[in-house]
């Protein structure tokens, strides 16, 4: 069966340290894709990254970067030097080959950077 | 600018009237969605619509109805049937490429109150 597990509820950081948002994942699919999405105080979900599962290469984008590591069926995400601003809400996303495009989410993270 | 509408941002509702949900998008997507948020919870997949005039029940379908009979519209009604109706609403679009190998990009959203 397919499952997103975001363990953490909710993570308080002070502003320019670092943290990991996990995700691990389950699914009988060799294909499939996974999905970071940030959910601000706003409402609407910003797409971050999408990994296939051929791509097991660590991507890095500004302060923010991806582990996607099979052996563990994780997908971790960090950022760097955190701020103010990446106060919100942080979803993981499934999507399997034989699913029709159909996300499968994780309960969300919700991160809270303090002055 | 391209992207995706969502009106009204707030809509309150008596028990036992339905109300109608609008969705726009202008990036030539043929592939729409809806999904369901309740607090400290991920999305919950309502209905999606792959092409005009076709759709199809996703995970929790019981309650609601919609329409395709345009590529930039998927309304969303919310009859008297749901039990439960109260919740934000997100309704998302996609290019429509092969299972899986999609992006998916969401509105603003919609909160439903029930009163």
């Amino acid at each position: 069966a397919q499952k997103v597990t975001q363990a953490q509820t909710e993570i308080s950081v002070v502003e320019k340290e670092d943290v990991t948002l996990d995700c691990v994942y389950e699914t009988r699919d060799t294909t499939y894709y996974l999905f970071w999405y940030k959910q601000p105080p706003s409402g609407e979900l910003v797409f971050l990254i999408r990994r296939n599962s051929f791509d097991e290469q660590n991507e890095i984008s500004g302060r923010y970067s991806w582990n996607f590591q099979k052996s563990t069926s994780s997908f971790n995400f960090t950022i760097t030097a955190s701020q103010v601003v990446d106060s919100a809400v942080y979803f993981c996303a499934l999507s399997e080959a034989s699913g029709y495009n159909k996300l499968i989410f994780g309960a969300g993270t919700r991160l809270a950077v303090h002055p | 600018d391209g992207g995706i509408t969502q009106s009204p941002k707030y809509l309150f509702r008596k028990e036992g009237q339905n109300v109608t949900l609008s969705c726009e998008q202008n990036l030539n997507h043929d592939a729409m969605y809806w999904y369901r948020q309740d607090p400290g919870q991920g999305l919950r997949l309502i209905y999606y619509s792959q092409i005009v005039n076709d759709f199809q029940k996703g995970d929790i379908a019981e309650g609601y109805s919609v329409s395709r009979e345009k590529k930039e519209s998927f309304p969303l009604t919310v009859t008297s049937a749901q039990k439960n109706p109260t919740a934000f609403y997100l309704c998302a679009s996609s290019m429509g490429r092969p299972p899986a190998a999609d992006t998916q990009y969401f509105g603003p959203g919609t909160r439903l109150t029930v009163l």
